[in-house]
């Protein structure tokens, strides 16, 4: 597609739940980043891949939160026992890494509501 | 971990006016960019800036690179109903480390403009 597109749209679960969120990013981009976002708040940094590895996992909050990315696309961000706090957009984005300029885009995001 | 600072939180301005915006690091960047959030969307790029010193303009937005590498700017002239929105910084910068080579986008906190007619 012409752009990042990310599903599903909207995510209702309960707490203590697994959800997967999925991702994907607009073709031949190498980079892709995952972000949460919470009401009324700025974007929080959750995990980065170049191709299908991911040199920074840094942003990860807790070990109930992994990703993978297959075959340099699509990648997949699961949250496992989901709990209230998490609660949030969650927000992809892809770049062209080895170009330059570098510019991120953003998909509609992932609205995970957990009750 | 690095933190940018973005000032104002938020504007409320009349429609016509100019608005400055600014985001500062306590790290450097290899590049800034300016991304503008709409209600229920993701981000979406405005201006990227790619050198210190670098005035970039698109349309009625104007933003500059800081010659420290350190700081950038968005200006928005004459400002129309359709500029609300949030506007965001982010500062991007590539290190090679043991694991390979990463790119870490960084965000500010965000300016919330409205604009009254």
């Amino acid at each position: 597609g012409a752009g990042v597109s990310q599903s599903p749209s909207n995510k209702v679960t309960e707490k203590g739940k697994d959800v997967e969120l999925r991702c994907d990013p607009i073709s031949g981009h190498t980079a892709l980043y995952w972000y949460r976002q919470r009401l009324g708040q700025g974007l929080e940094f959750l995990i980065y891949f170049q191709g299908n590895s991911a040199p920074d996992k840094s942003g990860l909050p807790s070990d109930r939160f992994s990703a993978e990315r297959t075959g340099e696309s699509v990648s997949t961000l699961t949250i496992q026992r989901t709990q209230q706090e998490d609660s949030a957009v969650y927000l992809c984005a892809s770049s062209l890494e080895q170009a330059i300029p570098r510019k991120p885009y953003f998909g509609a995001g992932t609205r995970l509501s957990v009750l | 971990g690095q933190q940018l600072n973005q000032s104002p939180q938020s504007m409320f301005i009349q429609e016509g006016e100019d608005v400055s915006m600014n985001c500062t690091s306590s790290s450097i960047f290899n590049t800034w960019l300016w991304y503008k959030q709409d209600p229920g969307e993701g981000p979406v790029l405005l201006i990227a800036l790619y050198k210190a010193g670098e005035l970039t303009s698109n349309g009625r937005l104007t933003a500059q690179f800081g010659i420290t590498r350190k700081d950038s700017f968005l200006n928005i002239s004459a400002s129309i109903p359709s500029d609300v929105g949030i506007y965001f910084c982010a500062g991007l910068i590539r290190s090679v480390g043991a694991t390979g080579t990463a790119s870490k986008l960084t965000f500010g906190t965000g300016t919330r403009l409205q604009v009254t007619l």
